[in-house]
């Protein structure tokens, strides 16, 4: 079963505008992380957000997590064509030993 | 510094057949997760391995199995395959303390006829 969901499923905007994408889960979490997917290739690692931090920011990168509410988003700033790709939240739900939980993926398209 | 590192990158197999594929973590890192990814969808979990010991294990029938070795890379076998088993497999490495992001292989591409 899915712990998150990303929302929206696919995003395309042009280049230099914001992207936001939305992930909610359903039970308590030690932490949630967002990783990138490039086709075809692996995951690559974003930003990890503790349970006990609100907002974090990375180069273009912002992440705030609402545990009241379950949520997360993810914000790219002045976003570029290579920031095309899927993006995902995972979840490490409390009490696992580093399961990772992923939603459905938010297909972003970044047109030049 | 190597990543994390797979092999095959591609394979191709018929129902009914057994496959291996293998992992070597990212160095210094000694714990390894095994993930299966259908294509448009997101990674799922199969097993996580620490100590040469399945850790914990997710909505995976016994048909999967796997290993971890004492330098810490893995193997993951699939039996009796099914051409639903037709996915992106990942593995992912991380260190043994908490809040640490995992790091991806490039996965293997498993194709079932």
């Amino acid at each position: 079963s899915q712990q998150g969901e990303e929302d929206p499923q696919a995003l395309s905007i042009q280049e230099g505008e914001n992207a936001t994408m939305n992930c909610s889960y359903k039970t308590s979490i030690n932490n949630l992380q967002w990783y990138r997917q490039n086709s075809g290739r692996g995951l690559v690692h974003l930003i990890l957000i503790r349970s006990n931090e609100r907002e974090k920011h990375s180069g273009r990168l912002r992440v705030t997590l609402d545990t009241s509410k379950k949520s997360s988003s993810l914000l790219i700033t002045a976003s570029r064509a290579a920031d095309t790709a899927s993006y995902f939240c995972g979840t490490i739900a409390s009490g696992s030993a580093r399961q990772l939980t992923f939603g459905s993926g938010t297909q972003l398209t970044v047109l030049p | 510094d190597a990543g994390v590192t797979q092999s095959p990158t591609h394979l191709i197999k018929t129902r009914g057949q057994q496959v291996t594929l293998r992992c070597s973590p990212k160095s210094g890192h000694d714990t390894v997760s095994w993930y299966q990814q259908a294509l448009g969808q997101g990674p799922q979990f199969i097993f996580q391995y620490y100590e040469e010991e399945e850790r914990q294990r997710g909505n995976f029938p016994d048909r999967f199995s796997g290993h971890q070795f004492p330098n810490y890379s893995s193997e993951l076998n699939v039996n009796a395959l099914l051409l639903g088993d037709s996915a992106l497999y990942l593995c992912a490495s991380s260190p043994g303390t908490m809040n640490q992001p995992q790091h991806f292989g490039d996965g293997t591409r498993l194709s079932i006829l």
